[in-house]
């Protein structure tokens, strides 16, 4: 049974600053590693996946850093903004079979003006 | 595009009431499944599907039964609904059969069971 650690809990960042969310796993057999997104009375959408054929991965200002032999991963939001305020969740595959995708418990970001 | 739709969006029941979450998808999807939602809990996989006619369990499989008679359709059975079944039901499905690939989630179901 796969387990991903995340953390913060929860996050406020002022306007313009960087935002950073960090998660851990144990084991995985396939190398995928997402960020969902989730805004308030939403299903969550995926932001960002990186199979880590690279360490990092950059779309606009998010970025995901993979540290393989620290089984450890994180999202960076630069130049954050108000309409950053979501719950951001990670992701692992399972052990064995990467049919089940194990969720993080989720960061609550605020980005306050 | 429809998208994952789910339905309903919102039920109450009592204890011991039985109830089906439908979950529909207009993508040809191979693989669909469920999650449910609780506060400080994350998302936790329920039951899965990698095609019509297969199914199998997640990490919380315990008072509840899928079918997947058809690639569109999947969905969940509460068969004597309890109190720790209040939660937020999400049904999510992908192309890649494997799980690699991006999960489309539906806007969920919010039970809850008194």
């Amino acid at each position: 049974q796969q387990q991903v650690k995340q953390s913060p809990q929860s996050l406020i960042v002022q306007k313009g600053g960087i935002s950073i969310i960090n998660c851990a796993y144990e084991n995985t057999a396939f190398d995928y590693f997402p960020w969902y997104q989730q805004f308030p009375g939403k299903g969550p959408a995926l932001l960002i996946a990186i199979r880590p054929d690279v360490s990092e991965k950059k779309e606009g200002r998010f970025t995901i850093s993979f540290n393989k032999s620290a089984k450890q991963f994180s999202l960076h939001i630069m130049d954050s903004q108000p309409g950053d305020s979501a719950t951001y969740f990670c992701a692992a595959p399972n052990t064995g079979t990467a049919s089940k995708l194990t969720f993080g418990t989720g960061t609550r970001l605020q980005v306050t003006l | 595009n429809a998208g994952v739709t789910q339905t309903p969006k919102f039920q109450v029941l009592k204890t011991g009431q039985s109830m089906t979450l439908q979950c529909a998808q207009d993508m040809n999807h191979e693989y669909m499944s469920w999650y449910r939602q609780d506060p400080g809990m994350g998302l936790r996989l329920i039951h899965y599907s990698v095609g019509a006619g297969i199914t199998d369990q997640g990490e919380v499989p315990n008072g509840y039964n899928v079918s997947r008679s058809t690639t569109e359709d999947f969905p969940l059975r509460l068969l004597s609904a309890a109190p720790s079944q209040t939660s937020v039901y999400f049904c999510a499905s992908s192309f890649q059969q494997w799980g690699t690939g991006e999960l489309f989630f539906g806007e969920g179901s919010r039970l809850t069971v008194l």
